[in-house]
């Protein structure tokens, strides 16, 4: 099982709609999750951090399910500028590891 | 509030010619610093991790170093250039500790022709 895995999408989306995208991650014992997004040709910027109870910031909800060892990002009223590629980054051992990322179009 | 610089933004270099990236961050001290490659529609690769002066873990075997001169300075380096380093090279900063976010600067996209 690889250490942090996403779907590489891309998932087309029409403004809007409702998208969720769930990573999975190997190790039982990280600690820390974050969501980053990444536009074309761009640096990633931190998106959320995600906690243990879950956490929303405005149209944006992050949830972690440890059992399962998941965490799972859900936008709402999805807008043109959502279009980008969502990282999902977890600790490891002694260091973050970093997804290969869902890329997200969102359709006029 | 912290600010992270890298230069140059864009680079193209021959294969075999050296290659020298730097990153500087401002607004914090003792930060740990990070050099990332990202190949073309790929993921990102770590390189190099410092966590503090002088102190630098390699990730991946290849022909690139890094050397962290200053406490908010942290540079990447190559004696000869392979076609295989192109790429878009990110540099990042987080607090200490493993637990906590990287925040990244603009990036360097460097091609080897």
């Amino acid at each position: 099982r690889k250490e942090v895995e996403q779907d590489p999408g891309p998932f087309n989306v029409p403004e809007g709609a409702t998208v969720a995208f769930n990573c999975t991650y190997s190790n039982s014992a990280s600690q820390s999750f974050f969501w980053y997004r990444q536009d074309c040709r761009k640096e990633p910027k931190l998106l959320m951090s995600v906690y243990s109870s879950g956490n929303e910031d405005g149209r944006f909800t992050a949830q972690l399910n440890r059992a399962s060892q998941y965490i799972s990002l859900l936008i709402r009223d999805s807008k043109l500028s959502d279009s980008a590629t969502y990282l999902c980054v977890v600790n490891g051992d002694d260091k973050i590891i970093f997804g290969k990322g869902t890329r997200l179009h969102i359709l006029p | 509030s912290q600010t992270i610089h890298q230069w140059p933004a864009t680079l193209v270099q021959p294969v075999g010619s050296p290659l020298s990236l730097e990153c500087t961050v401002e607004g914090t001290s003792n930060p740990n610093l990070y050099w990332y490659r990202q190949a073309a529609g790929r993921g990102l690769q770590l390189l190099f991790y410092s966590v503090g002066i002088g102190q630098i873990s390699s990730e991946v075997p290849q022909n690139l170093s890094a050397s962290r001169p200053q406490d908010r300075q942290f540079i990447l380096s190559s004696k000869k250039l392979l076609l295989s380093d192109s790429g878009f090279y990110l540099c990042a900063w987080s607090g200490n500790g493993v637990l906590m976010e990287q925040y990244f600067g603009p990036g360097t996209r460097l091609t080897v022709t």
